[in-house]
């Protein structure tokens, strides 16, 4: 058990709707990144977040938005879902950021396996 | 865009037998990790090692790093059943933020 919880495990929806998926980091980790994962395109970086700010983007879509809340936790919003959303998303927490996390492991949640209909 | 990228894509061995992947990258890294995933699971991270290292051991496993030729190699011995999963590296190209390869699938048959 890593420590980094995400709910739900599962999401099922059509096209077309918004979902949001959770995330709550490690005890005591400031930065939380979101990954997607899918069979075409490996695992992808979306966005990070340290203490609540914005601190990386990746290969996010502009119609995908995130949050990391003052408890730390983080969301992850997909709007207008198409069927290629469908992937594994994966939340990451680690201690720090910046320079310095460049040697910190992360630690990953379980995921969320999301499925457009 | 994946940097890191391990080789072979599947790998289908003996228990008992050694795993050996391998992982390239393409411009100057501080530090490579290699991540473990069994199916459908989150990544569990496995070993770090930085630029100024050669090789670093923990367990079963041998990670290597050949700054020269931009590629490093993960090595379990004795391999076991439970190694079954897939095995990633990733880099720090450019920026602190891991970038990931598409992985080796390891199959370790009892």
């Amino acid at each position: 058990d890593s420590g980094v919880t995400q709910t739900p495990k599962h999401l099922i929806t059509a096209t077309g709707q918004r979902v949001t998926l959770r995330c709550s980091p490690r005890s005591g980790d400031l930065s939380v990144y979101w990954y997607q994962q899918s069979l075409d395109q490996g695992l992808q970086f979306l966005i990070q977040y340290y203490n609540g700010e914005e601190r990386a983007k990746g290969n996010i879509l502009e119609r995908f938005s995130a949050q990391q809340f003052p408890d730390l936790h983080s969301e992850l919003n997909l709007s207008s879902l198409e069927l290629g959303d469908s992937a594994l998303y994966f939340c990451a927490s680690s201690a720090s950021s910046g320079s310095t996390a460049r040697y910190n492991e992360q630690f990953f949640g379980p995921g969320t396996r999301l499925t457009v209909l | 865009s994946q940097q890191g990228e391990e080789d072979p894509q599947a790998l289908s061995i003996q228990e008992g037998e050694n795993a050996t992947m391998n992982c390239s990258y393409k411009t100057s890294i501080n530090n490579l990790q290699w991540y473990r995933q069994n199916s459908g699971r989150g990544l569990v991270h496995l070993i770090l090692i930085r630029s100024n290292e050669r090789e670093k051991h923990s367990g079963r496993l041998r990670v290597t790093l050949d700054t020269s030729k931009k590629s490093s190699s993960l090595l379990i011995t004795a391999s076991r059943a439970a190694d079954t999963a897939s095995y990633f590296c990733a880099t720090d190209e450019g920026s602190y933020i891991p970038t990931f390869g598409r992985g080796t699938s390891l199959i370790v048959h009892p």
